[in-house]
């Protein structure tokens, strides 16, 4: 899998746009991006996901460069509830079995 | 999206004793599932890969027989990690990647807290 890279933290105010920035430099023309996101001590919940085409989903919008060597997740009114470790993983689709590698991720603080 | 469930979410048990995780998908069937291991303040780690009806795939440096992976059916995978030490102590995770009725993602449990006295 691609390796991806991820600042280790960030902080938002609340009811404010959280944009989290993703590098994936050596992505595959296979590979998807994948964004999870971990609250503390739950198991990783899905976000969204893109192949090179922007997508916008209740949770959050991804955006993807033309190149597909970077990436942003947005979440356009970030509340408390948002505070996490976010997740930027690229892999090949669910359909080839391949399991996801997770990096580092973001750890995302959203404050008052 | 998919639900996946995992028993028991929590266990406590004696250094030496085996202790048995499931991991069920409730409304969709996973040919693969995936099991995970975290440890405080790190990183998911893949353990192995499930496989219905064959044996697991690990990740190099996991024990195949220590932690010993069964996936009988479509919905079903366990995880039994045998004569725990305390080092064993972790967040077990497992998830199951869903090809048909909820699309191209992978669904996560929400996790198994094992401590080792």
């Amino acid at each position: 899998d691609a390796k991806t890279t991820q600042p280790p933290s960030m902080d938002c105010a609340e009811g404010r746009a959280a944009n989290l920035p993703c590098n994936h430099s050596t992505i595959s023309g296979n590979e998807y991006v994948y964004w999870y996101r971990q609250i503390h001590s739950q198991g990783p919940q899905y976000i969204i996901h893109g192949l090179k085409n922007n997508e916008t989903n209740e949770m959050a919008s991804l955006i993807i460069t033309e190149d597909r060597k970077s990436s942003t997740l947005i979440l356009p009114h970030a509340t408390l509830r948002d505070t996490a470790v976010y997740y930027c993983i690229v892999s090949p689709a669910a359909s080839s079995g391949y399991a996801l590698n997770f990096g580092k991720g973001t750890s995302l603080l959203v404050t008052p | 999206g998919a639900v996946v469930s995992q028993h028991p979410s929590r266990v406590i048990c004696k250094s030496g004793t085996s202790v048995k995780i499931e991991c069920r998908s409730l409304d969709f069937q996973a040919t693969t599932m995936f099991w995970y291991r975290q440890f405080p303040k790190q990183s998911l780690m893949l353990m192995a890969t499930s496989n219905e009806g064959s044996k697991a795939t690990y990740e190099q440096g996991v024990e195949k027989d220590k932690f010993l992976i069964n996936h009988a059916s479509l919905t079903l995978s366990t995880l039994t990690v045998t004569s725990a030490h305390p080092e064993d102590s972790s967040f077990y995770i497992c998830s199951a990647r869903d090809t048909g009725t909820y699309g191209d993602e992978q669904f996560f449990g929400p996790g198994t807290r094992l401590t080792v006295l």
